[in-house]
């Protein structure tokens, strides 16, 4: 039973563009949630997180905003830069639990 | 530090075979997950130890699934029998103070 869904396998996006990957959760027992970047090859990477209390964080050229009450968080990326190419995870957890999301395979097209 | 350590990276072996994957987790670190990655189900967790002993294994697809960690420097996840569905990229992780998880590199896994 997947409580993580990413819903777009894949996106594409120019170079200089937002890039914008969502996320949807049914466990509302979640209390942290993280976005993970992966390159091929390689192990996920850390990217941004955000605390159930807060409903946006920023870091630099990311955004995660958290929509509690429709389970819902988006990843923003601007601008969008070839190196974002890559697979993003998104992840729910609780206590010590991490539940991951499928992917979602972004290519930024120069 | 060197971050979370696995072996082998890639591992190709025949239907019925033993096969055993190993991770060195950041030293300090006394959490440990073992994650499995397919195209269809993304990052699956299999089995978390903290403080050296199992707590959840719920995620561990069955039997032929076992995992270990007798040392705070070490852990091995086995699959024996080997079968070609358990072909998959096997990611061993450690956690944050502040909850977010290392990964290693993973190491793939194909059964023939």
């Amino acid at each position: 039973d997947q409580q993580v869904k990413q819903n777009s396998p894949s996106l594409s996006v120019q170079e200089g563009r937002i890039s914008i990957l969502n996320c949807d959760y049914t466990n509302s027992m979640f209390d942290y949630f993280l976005w993970y970047k992966k390159y091929p090859a390689e192990g996920p990477t850390f990217l941004i997180s955000i605390s159930s209390i807060k409903d946006k964080n920023e870091d630099g050229r990311f955004t995660v905003f958290l929509n509690k009450s429709a389970k819902h968080l988006s990843l923003h990326i601007v601008p969008s830069q070839p190196g974002d190419s890559a697979v993003y995870f998104c992840a729910a957890g609780s206590d010590y639990k991490l539940s991951f999301g499928a992917g979602t395979t972004v290519t930024v097209r120069a | 530090d060197a971050g979370v350590i696995q072996s082998p990276r890639h591992e190709v072996t025949e239907m019925g075979q033993e096969v055993t994957l190993r991770c060195k987790p950041i030293s300090g670190h006394n959490s440990l997950f073992w994650y499995r990655q397919t195209m269809m189900r993304g990052l699956e967790l299999l089995i978390y130890f903290n403080n050296n002993v199992p707590i959840d294994d719920s995620g561990m697809p069955e039997d032929r699934f076992s995992a270990k960690m007798p040392n705070a420097s070490f852990s091995t996840l086995k699959i024996q029998p080997s079968e070609p569905r358990d072909s998959a990229v096997y990611f061993c992780a450690t956690p944050a103070s502040t909850g977010e998880l290392f990964f290693g590199e993973g190491s793939r896994l194909t059964v023939l």
